[in-house]
Formats: structure tokens, sequence, C-alpha cells
């Protein structure tokens, strides 16, 4: 139940083009979900969050999608180009608790 | 802009060695983590940190982890005797307060032989 779980594993999207990468939750006791980013050698860096309060939230060309009735929230990178190229995770918490629980993560390339 | 800092960026050990990976988190957070991440695998969650003590961790987490702020701007992780299935990536972050954002460093690779 503590589990999210992330696809695909890997994308390949052409430049200029929409990413998007799934995520699905069983316990409804998440309440925070952010986004991370992260390069090879490096860690992970905090790209977008959303709380279940909202349904969407836009940051330049990254959008949170979230439907709390179906569990599931996603990203989506409009106009992707290969600088996006990473591996992303998706990530839950619940208020009070310190843990973030990672998806399984989802390797994006963006060909040129 | 202010970030976390992790030392060394990779360690090699023997197998039933005590390894300590070094931490500095930003300055003004409160909260402190550890979390690992297994070679293709998700990252996952060891021990959370705040007032000088162990606020949460996981299953992971054993007898033979332990964390300690021994001042006030390190944070450590301490894994008395390691195993090969120690190997991996380990992550420090920090956060302002428990409801924040945590900011990850670049990692410590710890190899263990």
């Amino acid at each position: 139940q503590q589990q999210v779980k992330q696809s695909p594993q890997s994308l390949i999207v052409q430049k200029g083009g929409i990413s998007i990468i799934n995520c699905a939750y069983e316990n409804t006791a998440f309440d925070y979900f952010p986004w991370y980013q992260q390069f090879p050698g490096k860690g992970p860096a905090l790209l977008i969050a959303i709380r279940p309060d909202v349904s969407e939230k836009k940051e330049g060309r990254f959008t949170i999608s979230f439907n709390k009735s179906a569990k599931q929230f996603s990203l989506h990178i409009m106009d992707s180009q290969p600088g996006d190229s990473a591996t992303y995770f998706c990530a839950a918490n619940t208020q009070g608790a310190q843990k973030l629980v990672f998806g399984q993560g989802t390797r994006l390339t963006i060909n040129p | 802009e202010p970030e976390v800092t992790q030392t060394p960026s990779h360690q090699v050990t023997q197998m039933g060695q005590e390894v300590i990976l070094r931490c500095v988190p930003i300055s003004n957070h409160l909260y402190f983590y550890w979390y690992r991440q297994i070679l293709g695998q998700k990252v996952e969650f060891l021990v959370s940190f705040y007032n000088n003590e162990i606020s949460e961790k996981s299953e992971i987490f054993d007898d033979q982890f332990s964390v300690e702020r021994p001042d006030g701007s390190n944070f450590t992780l301490k894994i008395r005797s390691t195993k090969l299935e120690d190997s991996a990536m380990y992550f420090c972050a920090s956060s302002v307060v428990r409801e924040n954002e945590q900011f990850f460093g670049p990692g410590t690779r710890l190899t263990v032989l």
C-alpha cells in the first residue's frame, strides 16, 4: 500500500513532442506528490509538486495532472528538449510523515 | 544557491569494514534524511532526523546503520559492518520543515568489495 507505481520504464520522444509519465498509488493518505529529475551522477532535483486540493499545476513546460478519484498523477513535458533527457521519479508522502516513497523511475530520452 | 553537499563522492571498502558517509545540509534546514539507490532501482528512504534524534526509519535501517549530527553543520551515516548488498548510491537530503520539499545532495557511491 506504500508503493507508487510508475510507467513507462523508458520513453523516447522526438524534440518538440510531449512527454507523458504516469504514476499510480494506493495509499489515500498520501497528500504530497513531487516529481524529481535526475541526471546521471547527480542527486534527484525537485521539478514540480502538487497537493491533492488541485487537479493540475503548471510551471513553464512542466505540468502535473492529478486525478484523486483514480489515485493517479502524471507529468507532462511540453515541447520536450534534448536537455530534458534524464530519469524522472514520481514520489509521494503523507502529512506528518517524512519519508518520500518513490516510483521506479522513467528514463526519458529526447531525440534531436 | 544553497545546496546539500556530500563527501566522499565515491567510497570503496571491503566487506565487514565500517564506513561513514558525510553530508552538509542546507544551513537553515531542520530535517535531514538519508536515502539510497541501488544501481538501476528506485530511490529508497532510510531514515529521517530532527532535533538530534531519529524521527522515522525504514526496515532497511537496521542495527548496522546509525546517524549522527556531530556538530552544527554535518550529518553522517555510519554503516558498522558493510555487506556486499550495501553497495549503492547514498543520498542525503534536507528540508526546512517536515512538509516542505526535500533537497537532495549529489550522492556518495558506496562500493563494497
